[in-house]
């Protein structure tokens, strides 16, 4: 079945201690990237990835890192979270690029206390 | 200007009814456009894709209107399960990346 599958699906966490999300998708996609949706703002982009290797700034992208090492993975670091961090994470995938129908995963809910 | 504008509603819809509502866009090189659902607290779908010269899926119709800078969806003989929020996106303009709208909430009455 083809999917994007996050991990964890609920993390509730402190200030400070890193953590990484992983996403992994089985579809040969070139196109990766991580959204946040916060009530009220709607679904801002973090970080995105054109193929392996090749990663950009999103609209939202302080605080966050990620990786692009092989194809199939895109993780996002929270390197030293902060309660303003908190918010609900998604990940997505398209053949080539943003301009096409995008497949999310099923979403991570952050808690940083 | 906000890159995407939708209004949140609620839409109150009876079921059985058509619904239509409206996303407006800001650039006008915005080459790709898209209509999402998303179901509460879960992952945004691909609902369709909006071509030029629209388009219809069953119960669901798209529309653009480049002269206006907007995009349309409209539910007909709405169903119970049509409850959610409709997600305009759209693409171009020069940074390569997709602008999200908030969102349509559509809640359908029995």
């Amino acid at each position: 079945e083809a999917q994007v599958t996050q991990n964890p699906r609920y993390l509730i966490t402190v200030t400070g201690k890193k953590l990484t999300v992983t996403c992994s998708q089985n579809m040969n996609h070139e196109y990766m990237s991580w959204y946040r949706q916060d009530p009220g703002l709607g679904l801002r982009q973090i970080y995105y990835s054109m193929n392996v290797e090749v990663t950009d700034k999103g609209d939202v992208p302080e605080g966050y890192k990620v990786s692009r090492k092989e194809k199939r993975n895109f993780p996002l670091i929270l390197e030293s979270p902060s309660p303003n961090q908190t918010s609900l994470y998604f990940c997505a995938s398209s053949k080539q690029g943003s301009n096409q129908p995008q497949h999310f995963g099923d979403g991570t809910r952050l808690s940083i206390l | 200007r906000k890159e995407v504008e939708q209004d949140p509603g609620p839409f109150n819809v009876p079921e059985g009814a058509t619904v239509a509502f409206n996303c407006t866009y800001s650039n006008s090189a915005s080459q790709s456009f898209f209509w999402y659902r998303q179901d509460c607290r879960k992952e945004p779908k691909l609902l369709m894709s909006v071509y030029s010269s629209g388009n219809e899926d069953g119960r669901f119709t798209a529309q653009l209107n480049r002269a206006s800078q907007y995009i349309s969806l409209l539910i007909r003989d709405s169903k119970l399960s049509d409850s959610a929020t409709y997600l305009c996106v759209v693409y171009g303009g020069g940074n390569n990346r997709l602008a999200f709208g908030k969102g349509n909430q559509v809640v359908v009455i029995p």
